[in-house]
C-alpha cells in the first residue's frame, strides 16, 4: 500500500484539461513544500515534470502545472496531447523518508 | 550531460543478495549539490524508494526495507552501491539509480539541506527473484 493516495486512472480527450489528486498527510505534503510528478511511459524511466509543488523543469511543457492544498497535492495538464497518455506519480519529501504514490494511469481518449 | 547506468545480476534465488551499482558519468558523484537515491518497481505495480546517499556518506533509507538494505558511495569510481540482503519474490522489480537534488530549506525547525527531486535517472535493470 503506497503511502500517498492517488486515484487509479484518469481519462480526458485531446484538448482538454485533467487534475490528478495526491494525497499524503501531516507527516509528508501537509508539511513541506517539496512534491513532485513523474511521467512514466510503458517500458521506460521516470521522468521529471513538476518540482517544489510547482516549479517545472527547462524542456518540460507550459501544459503542465502543480499545485497544494493542505495534504493534497494536484498535477493539472491542460490542452490534453495523444504523448501525455502514461503513468503519472508524486513523491513527497517526509523528513527522513521520501514517499511515492501509488501512480494513475492517464488515458487520452 | 549526466548520465547513470545500472549494472548488476538479472536473477537471484531466494535469501541471497542482491548487488547492483550505478556508474555516475558526465559529472562528479561528488558535487555537493546532490544526493544519489534507488528507486525500484515491481512488474506493473507503482514506484518504490529504496534509500537515498550523500557522497559524504550520509544515507536515508526506507523503513520498510531499511533492515536489509545498505546504500554506499565510491567517489574513487564516481559510482553508488546498493545490497539488500535475504531477497524473495517480493524483491522482484525493475531497479532505478536516480540523481536526486539538493535544496536549502527552512521551515519551523530551522535550516536544513535536504532532498529534493529526482531528476536525473538511469534506465532501469530487471531483477528477478526465482528458485
Amino acid at each position: 500500500q503506497s503511502v500517498l493516495t492517488q486515484p487509479a486512472s484518469v481519462s480526458g480527450s485531446p484538448g482538454q484539461s485533467i487534475t490528478i489528486s495526491c494525497t499524503g498527510t501531516s507527516s509528508d505534503v501537509g508539511s513541506y513544500n517539496l512534491v513532485s510528478w513523474y511521467q512514466q511511459h510503458p517500458g521506460k524511466a521516470p521522468k521529471l515534470m513538476i518540482y517544489e509543488v510547482s516549479k517545472r523543469p527547462s524542456g518540460v511543457s507550459h501544459r503542465f502545472s502543480g499545485s497544494k492544498s493542505g495534504n493534497t497535492a494536484s498535477l493539472t495538464i491542460s490542452g490534453l496531447q495523444a504523448e501525455d497518455e502514461a503513468d503519472y506519480y508524486c513523491c513527497s519529501y517526509a523528513r527522513t523518508s521520501t514517499v511515492f504514490g501509488g501512480g494513475t494511469k492517464l488515458t487520452v481518449l | 550531460q549526466l548520465q547513470l547506468q545500472e549494472s548488476g545480476p538479472g536473477l537471484l534465488k531466494p535469501s541471497e543478495t542482491l548487488s547492483l551499482t550505478c556508474i555516475v558519468s558526465g559529472g562528479s558523484i561528488s558535487n555537493s549539490s546532490y544526493y544519489w537515491g534507488w528507486i525500484r518497481q515491481p512488474p506493473g505495480k507503482g514506484l518504490e524508494w529504496i534509500g537515498t546517499t550523500y557522497y559524504s556518506g550520509g544515507t536515508y533509507y526506507n523503513p520498510s526495507l531499511k533492515s536489509r538494505v545498505t546504500i554506499s558511495v565510491d567517489t574513487s569510481k564516481n559510482q553508488f552501491s546498493l545490497k539488500l540482503s535475504s531477497v524473495t519474490a517480493a524483491d522482484t522489480a525493475v531497479y532505478y539509480c536516480a540523481r536526486q537534488t539538493g535544496i536549502d530549506y527552512y521551515d519551523s525547525s530551522g535550516y536544513d539541506y535536504t532532498r529534493d527531486a529526482f531528476d536525473i535517472w538511469g534506465q532501469g535493470t530487471m531483477v528477478t527473484v526465482s528458485s
